[in-house]
């Protein structure tokens, strides 16, 4: 059965630094891209950033680019979302998906709150 | 960047009408790397149709997607009461970032 199970977040003050993680299980991760998208409470979905099956490729969107550094650990069938100088805006729950061209699989995602 | 809109931003229905939900792009999609995804409250998002008009493996045949270029629909024949929920259409494939709508709220009217 494959499983996407983020964890990392909590509230942090502006201008602080978390690192999300997403292990996953159940395939075989060297094989595939991985995906993190955010949703800002009561917002819509929001893709972040995107790393590739041997981490050679990474892309983010224009808001979060110089802040936050996607990479991945294929022993550990792990990815990571280092998140630094965060914004009351980066407020939202983060979701890690795997990426089968589409996003076929994805956590419950973790909530990271950016608050005085 | 494609950008993609969605309407309506709201659709109110009954059960077991029909629903027809749009998603337009700024600029061709590349292949119709289309998909649509569903949302319910509290919950990860789920992946409905991909291709612009494939099904995913489960989903209801009352869920339908088409459309081409620019111009994408995904419809839902008979609306059953676990389908009142949010819908995004994304694109995907070549030139990240992967964008979505800002998605379309089915409520029970």
């Amino acid at each position: 059965e494959v499983q996407v199970v983020e964890s990392g977040g909590g509230l942090v003050q502006p201008g602080g630094s978390l690192r999300l993680s997403c292990a996953a299980s159940g395939f075989n991760f060297n094989s595939y891209s991985m995906t993190w998208v955010r949703q800002a409470p009561g917002k819509g979905l929001e893709w972040v950033a995107r790393i590739k099956e041997d981490g050679s490729d990474k892309n983010y969107v224009d808001s979060v680019k110089g802040r936050f550094t996607i990479s991945r650990d294929n022993t550990q069938n792990s990815v990571f979302l280092q998140m630094n100088s965060l914004r009351v805006d980066d407020t939202a729950v983060y979701y890690c998906a795997r990426e089968n061209w589409i996003l076929d699989y994805w956590g419950q995602g973790t909530l990271v709150t950016v608050s005085p | 960047e494609i950008v993609l809109t969605q309407s309506p931003g709201t659709l109110s229905l009954s059960p077991g009408e029909r629903a027809t939900l749009s998603c337009r792009a700024s600029q061709s999609v590349y292949s119709n790397y289309l998909a649509w995804y569903q949302q319910k409250p509290g919950q990860a998002p789920t992946l409905l149709i991909y291709g612009a008009s494939s099904r995913t493996t489960g989903i209801s045949d009352r869920f339908s997607g088409s459309g081409s270029g620019t111009d994408f629909t995904l419809t839902i024949s008979r609306l059953e009461p676990e389908d009142f929920a949010v819908y995004y259409c994304q694109h995907y494939g070549a030139s990240p970032p992967h964008s979505f709508g800002q998605g379309t709220r089915l409520e029970i009217k």
